[in-house]
């Protein structure tokens, strides 16, 4: 079964500060990975989309990463600010029309 | 929310009723899907939709249907077969099916059903 596990499952930082997200998949075959940033009770926004080539891709202060090889991927989040505070959720798909949900991390920055 | 609209953001049932939810999008996008959303559990797909006239079955379809007659509207009902109808319920669009390509999925805002 297709599973992506993110952690930490909730996480408060300071604002300013610098915090990394995790996403472990067994999506097989791999496609491509995303990440999105959904504020809440709001719909996901796209932050980033790698595929099996790319291993970094950056998007203003988020930076995501992706190793094919170990199946795992990490978000950072650079100088944070207020506007951080959101639930960011890895998804993954394969050679076909599904797409695999993380549960999302809860992200809280305080000022 | 990129060109998706859903309504209503609040929706309140009786158990045993059905309940519609709106979704337009005005991006020209051929795919569109529904999902839900649980507390602590990822985005669920109940249906998505290729084309006009065409729609397929995700993980959790039963107690669910939909319809696309037109290329800009994909709604969703929730029937009273539906167990435990209560969730965030989200629609999205991409210009093709976004799972073996890089094709960008937009969410809409999202309706929240609560029946009781």
């Amino acid at each position: 079964k297709n599973q992506v596990e993110q952690s930490p499952q909730s996480l408060i930082i300071l604002e300013g500060k610098n915090c990394t997200l995790q996403c472990n998949y067994t999506v097989s075959p791999f496609s491509n990975l995303r990440w999105y940033k959904q504020d809440t009770g709001r719909g996901p926004v796209s932050l980033t989309i790698m595929t099996f080539s790319e291993n970094t891709k950056s998007n203003g202060r988020y930076t995501a990463t992706l190793d094919a090889d170990t199946k795992q991927s990490s978000l950072h989040i650079t100088a944070s600010q207020l506007s951080d505070s959101a639930s960011y959720i890895c998804v993954v798909s394969a050679h076909d029309y599904k797409l695999s949900f993380g549960a999302g991390t809860t992200v809280t920055v305080r000022a | 929310d990129g060109g998706i609209t859903q309504s209503p953001k609040y929706l309140f049932r009786k158990e045993g009723q059905n309940v519609t939810l709106s979704c337009e999008q005005n991006l020209n996008h051929d795919a569109m899907y529904w999902y839900r959303q649980d507390p602590g559990q990822g985005l669920r797909l109940i249906y998505y939709s290729q084309i006009v006239n065409d729609f397929q079955k995700g993980d959790i379809a039963e107690g669910y249907s939909v319809s696309r007659e037109k290329k800009e509207s994909f709604p969703l009902t929730v029937t009273s077969a539906q167990k435990n109808p209560t969730a965030f319920y989200l629609c999205a669009s991409s210009i093709a099916l976004a799972g073996p390509k890089n094709y960008e999925q937009y969410f809409g805002p999202g309706t929240r059903l609560t029946v009781t």
